[in-house]
């Protein structure tokens, strides 16, 4: 069975980093594309990017370029999703997922608050 | 990048109603498209790929249509478990792009 397994909720403060992860199995991780998708609070679902595990091709959406950095650990078949310097704004659920399929993570949630 | 435009962006239904939901790209994007149904703190499900291809395990009361630029999303007989936002995907471009949402509430 494929399965998406995302890493846990995380709670930072304004200016902090952090990197969430998500692991994948039941399928070659890299011969398919995964991305990232935000869902900020009561509001709806934002494609943010996508990287082919492979050659490391990745497309951002213009919204998220700059903002996030998108990357893979091939060795161990997992998604990661990253920032330098994150922002109130950031506070979101965060699914990985991968693009025209039904293959979904369960979501991690995002807070950032001082 | 392809804009998909969705609507309604809600709409109140009672049970055992027809419900229609259009999604329009901006450009022509084949059957490059599936519709998922998100219900709160859950991850989205595909309901239907391929614009008109009912995922295995979805009942058969939802039904997909369209190519090009106009798709539907048509819940034939609306049940209880079905208040939920619905999302139209689109993948002919990389990085994919939704639609807005519609929220069917009662």
């Amino acid at each position: 069975d494929v399965q998406l397994v995302q890493s846990g909720a995380e709670v930072r403060k304004p200016g902090e980093s952090l990197k969430i992860s998500c692991q994948v199995s039941g399928y070659s991780f890299t011969t398919y594309w995964i991305g990232w998708v935000r869902q900020m609070p009561g509001k709806g679902l934002e494609w943010m990017g996508s990287i082919f595990p492979r050659n490391s091709d990745i497309r951002y959406n213009p919204s998220f370029q700059g903002q996030v950095i998108i990357s893979t650990d091939n060795s161990i078949n997992t998604a990661y999703l990253q920032w330098n310097s994150l922002k109130a704004s950031d506070t979101a659920m965060y699914f990985c997922a991968r693009p025209a399929s039904s293959f979904w993570g369960q979501g991690t949630q995002v807070t950032v608050s001082s | 990048d392809i804009q998909l435009t969705q609507s309604p962006s809600s709409l109140s239904a009672s049970v055992g109603d027809r419900v229609t939901i259009t999604c329009r790209a901006s450009q022509g994007i084949s059957n490059d498209l599936g519709w998922f149904q998100q219900k709160p703190g859950k991850a989205p499900k595909r309901l239907i790929y391929a614009a008109s291809s009912l995922q295995r395990g979805v009942p058969s009361r939802f039904s997909g249509s369209g190519s090009g630029t106009e798709f539907t999303l048509t819940i034939s007989s609306l049940q209880p478990e079905d208040f939920a936002t619905y999302y139209c995907l689109q993948h002919n471009s990389n990085p994919p792009t939704f639609g807005q949402g519609t929220k069917v509430e009662i």
